[in-house]
């Protein structure tokens, strides 16, 4: 079957810088995105990768290795308003975008 | 409008009754899909439609209907609706489902819908 995880919760500190980790196993691989929900509120798109290595936009960068089915979010010079749900989405054989449950980030001062 | 709007924002609704769901996307997008999301689960799938006139099942379409008239508008239909249908509904829109991989999809507020 096909199958997104990512942990359920993470802590961190403002200021600091987390990593949000994301392994998959799909049928096929056209791309893997990363979304952000603010509570109440709908996704929206933070990153893009389809080759292997790391992309960087401002303070988040997004990294992937296609051969071990893995990427991670990271996030540089935490703010409050990070706190949100990140969303881990691989796009399958058929090009439909498959889901994980998400991992709440919880911002402390 | 600017991007994808969704109608109602919220709905209690009685088990059984008929519910239609509007989404509306004026990007010009070929490619529409309803999610539903509920606690402590990813989005799941319910239909897709890739092109106007054309339709598809998701992940979870059971109990629910879609129609694609044109290339805005996306509605989603309860026939009868059942408690298990409680959860928030997300439409979304990408430009195109294969141009070089899977594309960007954009997403509308969201519909809670309460079944009781």
């Amino acid at each position: 079957g096909q199958n997104i995880d990512q942990p359920t919760e993470m802590t961190a500190t403002e200021g600091a810088i987390v990593q949000i980790n994301c392994t998959y196993q799909t049928s096929g691989f056209n791309g893997l995105f990363w979304y952000q929900q603010h509570a109440g509120e709908a996704p929206t798109f933070l990153s893009y990768n389809v080759l292997d290595g790391l992309e960087e936009k401002g303070r988040f960068s997004s990294f992937l290795s296609r051969s071990k089915g893995y990427s991670y979010l990271l996030l540089k010079e935490l703010q409050m308003k990070d706190s949100a749900s990140y969303l881990c989405a691989v796009g399958d054989s058929n090009y439909q975008l498959i889901w994980g449950a998400g991992t709440k980030l919880i911002i402390k001062p | 409008i600017a991007g994808i709007t969704q109608a109602p924002t919220s709905q209690i609704l009685a088990a059984g009754r008929r519910m239609t769901l509007r989404c509306t996307q004026d990007m010009r997008h070929n490619a529409m899909y309803w999610y539903r999301q509920d606690l402590g689960l990813g989005l799941r799938l319910i239909h897709y439609s890739n092109t106007a006139g054309t339709t598809g099942k998701g992940e979870v379409p059971d109990g629910y209907s879609v129609s694609r008239a044109n290339t805005d508008d996306f509605p989603l239909t309860l026939a009868s609706a059942v408690p298990s249908q409680t959860s928030v509904y997300f439409c979304a829109s990408s430009d195109s489902p294969s141009a070089g991989g899977a594309d960007t999809q954009y997403f509308g507020p969201g519909t809670r819908l309460t079944v009781l």
